[in-house]
Order: structure tokens, then sequence, then C-alpha cells
């Protein structure tokens, strides 16, 4: 099982804020992933990443951007915050398909 | 292509069984499945992989039928833990898993 870390687990933010969420994995794992999900919805996959310096943008068209500088760190940055993000967000990291994932951030934007 | 849950939700007595299906309309390599219980991430129960046997621990298995493009989760004997929503993710050649959109699985006592 894959030791992976969020923070913060709870954001309350004003519109226009930038923010960034962490997320930190102690395995190893080259790939990462970010997943936005409301409550009770499905997962949509915002961006994923094969390894240092590799980012891709998922199915899902967000207005987030993110950085993979080191293997264990996969932030996420939204440089203006807007009500429309606000929705938990869950990141996850993979060796091969299978994804262990980390607790979440559940971001609001007033 | 997104796999297609079934059914979308429901609700059993304690003790009762529960099959949950994932389908695909296109070939499929491998099924993850993962149960999520409110207000915590998901958490990875089990891959089937085409060409595999049926899988399972406890009272919670699986199988992967390649003609019907469909892997189905069996919840025997139902415990009050089991509750939670039930995602299905279908692999490919890149790493990527395409979730299905769950099924919310409620065990009264």
């Amino acid at each position: 099982e894959a030791d992976i870390y969020q923070t913060p687990r709870y954001l309350v933010i004003g519109t226009g804020k930038k923010i960034t969420l962490e997320c930190s994995q102690t395995m190893g794992h080259d790939k990462m992933y970010w997943y936005q999900q409301d409550p009770g919805m499905e997962l949509h996959l915002i961006h994923y990443s094969y390894g240092v310096n590799s980012t891709e943008k998922g199915d899902l068209s967000s207005e987030s951007t993110v950085s993979r500088i080191r293997t264990e760190h996969f932030p996420l940055t939204l440089e203006s915050a807007r009500p429309s993000h606000t929705s938990q967000y869950l990141c996850a990291s993979s060796e091969l398909e299978t994804q262990y994932f980390g607790p979440g951030t559940r971001l609001l934007v007033l | 292509q997104q796999p297609v849950q079934s059914p979308q939700a429901v609700i059993l007595r304690e003790g009762e069984d529960a099959v949950i299906n994932c389908s695909s309309s296109k070939a499929l390599y491998s099924v993850h499945w993962y149960r999520q219980k409110h207000g915590e991430a998901p958490v990875f129960l089990m891959i089937l992989l085409k060409g595999g046997e049926q899988k399972g621990h406890d009272k919670i298995s699986a199988s992967f039928n390649e003609k019907k493009q469909q892997s189905s989760l069996y919840l025997t004997a139902s415990q009050l833990s089991y509750s939670g929503t039930y995602f299905c993710g279908t692999g490919g050649s890149n790493y990527k898993l395409t979730f299905g959109k769950g099924t919310l699985l409620t065990v009264n006592p």
C-alpha cells in the first residue's frame, strides 16, 4: 500500500486567491495523477505525470496547472480560485496500473 | 470510453448478497475495483486481468468475462462495513484508468 499525503486536507479561500495543493508519496512511484471529484460523483482525471518533468492534461479540462520537479512531489496550482473550483481534489500514484489515492483536499472557494 | 456500472445504487440488509457490474464498449485488458466510503479516498480492492482468474478476498470476489467485456464484483453475506461507493476502473496501454460513475451500496442492519 502506497503512502501518499495531501495538504491541506481542507481549504476555504476567497475568489481570486492563488492556491497550491500539495501531494507527496514515499513509494518512489513514477506515475502520479490528480482527480477532481464532487461529493458522491465520479472521478475526473485532470492531470497526470509519468515521471520528472513529464506532465499531461487529463480528460477533464481544468484551469489548474501542475509541476513534477521531484519524483515524490506533484503539486497542483490554481492561479485565481473561483467558486466553480469548489470540489474535492484527489492525488494518486502508481508503479504500474493500480493507483493508490491520498486522503484528498476539500476546497471551498467563496 | 467510460465503463458503465450497474446498478447505480443498491440497498441491502446485513447478510444479503450483491453483484455490481462493469461493462465496456471496448476491449478490456484490466479492471480495477475500488471502494470509497463517505468523505474518504477510494481504496483499492482488486485487479482483474485479461485471461486471469476470478479473484477474491474475504467475502468479496470479482470475475472478468472477456466475451461480454464485463467484470462483476460479488459481495457475499454483506457487512455494515461494505457500505460505500464502488468504482470500477478500466486500464489501457498508458497507465491511465477510466473510472465508471460508481455504484452506491448501502448495507442496513
